[in-house]
């Protein structure tokens, strides 16, 4: 599959502060997804972006399909100690295709 | 909210047992999915299947099988468990456009 470069790694933060992770591909994508997943459950989707350009929030979570169709971005604002867990982008070329994933951005949120 | 379920949720066993992982869904999706994901890892895709009857390897080499004889089923089936199939097991399906993926809450192995 296509490799996803996601980043940052890792990331400690206090609460209140606002967050942003990334993600690139090498190949153009049709459909980015992202996902966050809390220890030991499966990774529950956060947001869904289909069109090139398109900005979809929900909540505090906003996330934009990048123009060149090669990136993504997700943003959290005023961060609460809930929001700790890994954040996976994930895309894919083609519809139906089995999903490219990132290796994840884990969050760390003090009080 | 996506309805996928997974059973069990936590397997532990010792090595050579042949194990099965349930996985179902009710949301009518034809298209469903296996991946493996270590601790702290990125998900790997195991085995997929596009509707009843089809079933296809995916890009990480997996020693388990899969079957799809009902829309809703999708379980994988482990021969003779080794220590190396220690990983955390996740089910995801899709509709027929397969833009957006839903995973279940996946199954913890413990092989010993």
């Amino acid at each position: 599959g296509q490799q996803l470069n996601q980043s940052p790694q890792s990331m400690f933060i206090q609460e209140g502060e606002d967050v942003s992770m990334n993600c690139t591909s090498s190949s153009i994508f049709n459909t980015w997804l992202w996902y966050k997943q809390d220890p030991g459950e499966g990774p529950v989707l956060l947001i869904a972006l289909y069109k090139a350009g398109e900005l979809t929030s929900n909540g505090r979570l906003t996330a934009q399909f990048g123009i060149t169709r090669k990136d993504s971005f997700l943003n959290i604002s005023a961060s609460i100690p809930s929001d700790v867990g890994i954040y996976f982008c994930a895309g894919h070329q083609n519809p139906g295709y089995a999903l490219n994933f990132g290796k994840g951005t884990s969050l760390l949120v003090t009080p | 909210e996506a309805d996928i379920y997974q059973t069990p949720r936590y397997l532990v066993i010792g090595t050579g047992k042949k194990i099965t992982l349930e996985c179902s869904q009710t949301m009518g999706h034809d298209k469903m999915y296996w991946y493996q994901q270590d601790p702290g890892m990125e998900l790997h895709l195991i085995h997929y299947s596009y509707g009843v009857n089809s079933t296809e390897k995916g890009d990480l080499s997996s020693e388990s099988t899969v079957s799809r004889i009902r829309t809703e089923h999708f379980p994988l089936t482990l021969e003779s468990a080794r220590p190396s199939h220690t990983s955390q097991y996740l089910c995801a399906s899709s509709d027929l456009a397969g833009e957006t993926q839903y995973f279940g809450p996946g199954t913890r192995l413990l092989v010993l």
